[in-house]
């Protein structure tokens, strides 16, 4: 069964400075990897994915990824964090044709001015 | 908008009663998935219809029961309601192949009092 750790609960960073998210997950084979952003009392919006090929993914809003298949771990990034960034960010894995997400217990970002 | 939708936005009820929730896929989506965000068990996938048919099972409670309809919408009934019933629910769907992305509805907030 895939699992997926993010092991920050929370992370506070100032606006302008970079950002970055841990994620590790559980696969046995090659995982579809999902970034999903959810700000307060809307649904989950996907930041980017990976599913083969470039290991470094670019999404909507600046932010990147990385798949690292040696450390089982897809970190997103962002270089300069706006306000608008503050929200609660999961990391997903799936397998399979008709992939179910299971979800990390997600990271909140909090940005001060 | 990711073109899913998802009624109603709130629903509040007592213990013991018997609620519905809907989803209309996105336009040419054929599988719908369900997942329930709580606190405590943060977001879990529940189940999965693909074109009509039951694909995929997760934690969903015997309680608890979904169809999905020839016109492709699906409904997730949870029954004889429980204090620990109340969480975010989400309806996300996809087209047929593997590497399409999962879209997620705003989801259902249920309050059990």
């Amino acid at each position: 069964a895939q699992s997926v750790t993010q092991p920050d609960i929370h992370i506070t960073v100032s606006e302008g400075a970079s950002l970055e998210l841990r994620c590790n997950y559980s696969y046995g084979a090659t995982p579809y990897l999902f970034w999903y952003v959810q700000s307060p009392g809307q649904g989950l919006q996907l930041l980017l994915k990976y599913f083969s090929g470039d290991t470094l993914v670019q999404g909507i809003k600046g932010f990147e990824a990385e798949f690292k298949r040696s450390q089982s771990s897809f970190n997103l990034r962002k270089p300069s964090v706006h306000w608008s960034d503050a929200a609660e960010y999961f990391c997903a894995v799936g397998a399979g044709n008709d992939y179910k997400l299971s979800f990390g217990a997600g990271t909140t970002v909090t940005v001060r001015a | 908008d990711s073109g899913v939708t998802q009624t109603p936005k709130h629903l509040i009820t007592a213990t013991g009663q018997r609620v519905t929730l809907r989803c209309s896929p996105r336009s040419g989506d054929l599988s719908v998935y369900w997942y329930q965000q709580s606190l405590d068990q943060g977001l879990q996938f529940l189940i999965q219809y693909y074109n009509g048919e039951e694909r995929a099972k997760g934690n969903i409670l015997e309680r608890f029961s979904a169809q999905q309809f020839p016109d492709l919408h699906s409904e997730l009934n949870l029954s004889s309601l429980e204090l620990g019933d109340s969480a975010l629910y989400f309806c996300a769907s996809k087209r047929a192949v593997s590497t399409d992305t999962q879209y997620f509805g705003p989801g259902t907030r249920l309050t059990v009092l």
